[in-house]
């Protein structure tokens, strides 16, 4: 079994200060886990993702996470928050391999940028 | 390489009609996944395919739902007959089959029941 929480529905931060969306899991195997980003009417954007490498994985847009396995965490951070970050994200979990490898998305975060 | 591609990119459709999704994953992706948005909700599973053979469908409702996979390419998924609560975005995505070899999702459909 797996899950994933998300523990803010929605995030407001002014331009230029720093983004940090949290995100806990629960994970029966050893976990995959990912950030997707939605902006509004499109798909979902691929951030990065950890999959049993380095710990700090950094993405694409600044953006970088760290696996805690400690802490089952893998909260997503940026420096400095743009204009453009405002959008959805979804954390993702992915447990087992092969066919047992679906991905179970959070509830997701409302990332809100003002001026 | 070319992306996962979906069709209609819209459907408004009256309750208790059909309707069909269509899904061509990437070439060579041997797995295959429907998920369900609902507004203001993250995708759910709905079902997920190994070439043309059901791995997951434990949340597809299939008193109405129905999805299948031929020859392990394409896909396509009905809904007969559609609910209100039906209305939400159905994405497409496929993979080689591993967490560590990624996810492409397409761009959805998305379906208004009125």
């Amino acid at each position: 079994a797996q899950s994933v929480t998300q523990l803010d529905s929605h995030v407001s931060v002014s331009e230029g200060t720093p983004v940090l969306l949290r995100c806990n899991y629960s994970s029966s195997y050893s976990p995959s886990l990912f950030w997707y980003v939605q902006h509004p009417n499109k798909g979902l954007q691929l951030l990065l993702k950890y999959t049993s490498a380095a710990t700090l994985v950094k993405g694409i847009n600044g953006f970088e996470a760290e696996f805690k396995k400690s802490e089952t965490s893998f909260h997503l951070t940026k420096p400095s928050a743009h204009m453009s970050d405002a959008a959805e994200y979804f954390c993702v979990v992915s447990g087992g391999t092969g066919t047992a490898s679906k991905l179970t998305f959070g509830t997701g975060t409302r990332l809100q940028v003002t001026l | 390489e070319a992306g996962v591609a979906q069709s209609p990119r819209y459907k408004i459709i009256e309750k208790r009609q059909s309707v069909a999704f269509w899904c061509n994953p990437i070439s060579g992706h041997a797995t295959l996944y429907w998920y369900q948005q609902i507004l203001g909700q993250g995708p759910k599973l709905l079902i997920q395919f190994q070439n043309n053979g059901v791995v997951d469908d434990s949340q597809l409702p299939k008193d109405r739902f129905s999805a299948e996979r031929l020859k392990g390419v394409d896909s396509t998924l009905k809904i007969q007959p559609a609910k209100l609560e039906d209305s939400a975005v159905y994405l497409c995505a496929s993979s080689l089959g591993t967490p560590r070899q990624g996810y492409t999702f397409g761009s959805g459909t998305r379906l208004t029941v009125v």
